[in-house]
């Protein structure tokens, strides 16, 4: 089964652009994986931010978005907020299986 | 109101089995691949099987292939996750969730397995 890696840890600045990468064992992160980010605050459900890439739900503040970058998925935050600080899990695609990165908890510091 | 609801959690003794309901409310329950996701308390997300809108398809994370059993009723608007063979690393909490741009997610259940 693959293995799909995040930053442990990423510190970012209010008002500061940080970019949170997704990337797999198998090789380099494709729209065909349909990476899918999460934001999770403690004792809460995961809420989505992006899906199949870049798309974005209603509820997704405009200061997130999705790419693909360097061969892996990419989930940058421009304008960080104090309420940002929070734990984000990638999703990956496998031909129907499904894998998560093991999470990066962010700071806003 | 659209919404999933999960149930049947609890506590069980490591090999010993335990089913968990997914029921869907507000939307076409039958249209949508249902998702389960579980966590270890502090820890991350992990996937844990998937079933197709119809129950024909069924994907498993390998830790649980073989014990795990995902099935849906469609008429009662709901899945399953039948666990057999129960271990102490299961323990979690169970999510489910709507396929697609997970946009809907469960309240999740606890299940603990310890002797």
């Amino acid at each position: 089964q693959a293995v799909v890696t995040q930053e442990p840890s990423l510190t970012v600045s209010p008002g500061g652009t940080v970019t949170l990468t997704c990337g797999s064992s198998t090789g380099a992160v494709t729209s065909g994986h349909y990476p899918h980010w999460f934001q999770q605050k403690p004792g809460q459900a995961p809420r989505t931010l992006i899906y199949d890439t870049s798309n974005k739900h209603s509820w997704t503040p405009a200061r997130f978005s999705g790419s693909l970058l360097g061969g892996k998925a990419a989930l940058t935050l421009s304008g960080a907020q104090p309420d940002d600080e929070s734990e984000y899990y990638c999703l990956l695609s496998y031909s129907g299986a499904r894998v998560f990165g093991g999470g990066t908890y962010l700071t806003v510091l | 109101q659209v919404q999933l609801v999960e149930s049947g959690g609890g506590v069980v003794q490591p090999g010993r089995s335990l089913r968990l309901s997914c029921a869907g409310a507000g939307f076409s329950f039958s249209s949508y691949a249902i998702h389960w996701v579980r966590q270890t308390p502090g820890k991350g997300l992990e996937w844990v099987a998937l079933i197709s809108y119809d129950g024909s398809t069924k994907y498993y994370t390998d830790s649980v292939k073989g014990r795990f059993t995902i099935s849906r009723d469609n008429s009662k608007n709901t899945v399953y996750l039948q666990m057999n063979s129960l271990r102490v690393e299961d323990t979690a909490v169970y999510y489910c969730a709507r396929d697609g741009a997970f946009d809907i997610w469960g309240q999740g259940t606890m299940v603990m397995v310890s002797s």
